[in-house]
């Protein structure tokens, strides 16, 4: 059974806060994700890794950072949080051309 | 630029009855679209996908239709189960590498007994 895990599934931070949300998948994926969701504007894409130590930037990137020093693991990190950070989060893996297997979500919460 | 678009956001269906979601798309280039279902607090879990090659996908109460010149695709669930109410997404694939998927804002399914 596919799996891929996250960390965490509810974070609360302070404003200014360092934040890290690991992903990890076992099924040996080569491409990985990182989407935030918000009510009525879907998910949007993040950051994306084709490969180990490979990043691409997605729609919205600014304010993140990711980390792909091995290929079971995608980090997303959030620099100095802020309040407009507060979202759910979800990471995604793939194999080629297929569909994307999700993750249960972070919802983090920035004061 | 919303690239896919799902100008529905809340569709309410009595139990047994069809559920039709739509998808709209403007990029001709995407070659593969993908629904997908969430529940809350959960992550999307994928349902149906269709190729830009065949304009119809069965599986089981599922079938997913796909209009090219109107860009153009649909959802359709039946019968309705409570067990369905979900946030349908709609998403794309374009072509090169790393499968980058675009999603549409979501549906909001309630299925009604």
């Amino acid at each position: 059974d596919v799996k891929v895990t996250q960390s965490s599934r509810y974070l609360v931070k302070r404003t200014g806060e360092k934040v890290f949300l690991e992903c990890v998948q076992d099924m040996d994926h080569e491409n990985m994700f990182w989407y935030r969701q918000d009510p009525g504007l879907g998910l949007r894409l993040i950051y994306f890794s084709y490969d180990v130590k490979m990043k691409e930037k997605g729609d919205i990137p600014e304010g993140y950072s990711v980390s792909r020093e091995k290929k079971e693991r995608f980090s997303l990190i959030l620099e100095s949080a802020s309040t407009n950070q507060t979202s759910m989060y979800l990471c995604a893996s793939s194999s080629g051309h297929n569909e994307q297997f999700f993750g249960p979500g972070t919802r983090l919460t920035v004061l | 630029d919303q690239q896919v678009k799902q100008n529905s956001p809340s569709l309410s269906v009595q139990e047994g009855r069809i559920s039709i979601l739509n998808c709209d798309y403007t990029n001709s280039m995407f070659d593969y679209f993908l629904w997908y279902k969430k529940y809350p607090a959960e992550g999307p879990t994928f349902l149906i996908s269709i190729s830009s090659i065949k304009d119809k996908n069965e599986d089981g109460r599922f079938t997913v239709f796909l209009n090219k010149s109107a860009k153009h695709l649909s959802l359709h669930i039946v019968p309705s189960q409570p067990g369905d109410s979900a946030v349908y997404f709609c998403a794309a694939i374009g072509p090169g590498g790393g499968n980058k998927l675009t999603f549409g804002t979501g549906t909001q399914l309630k299925v009604e007994l």
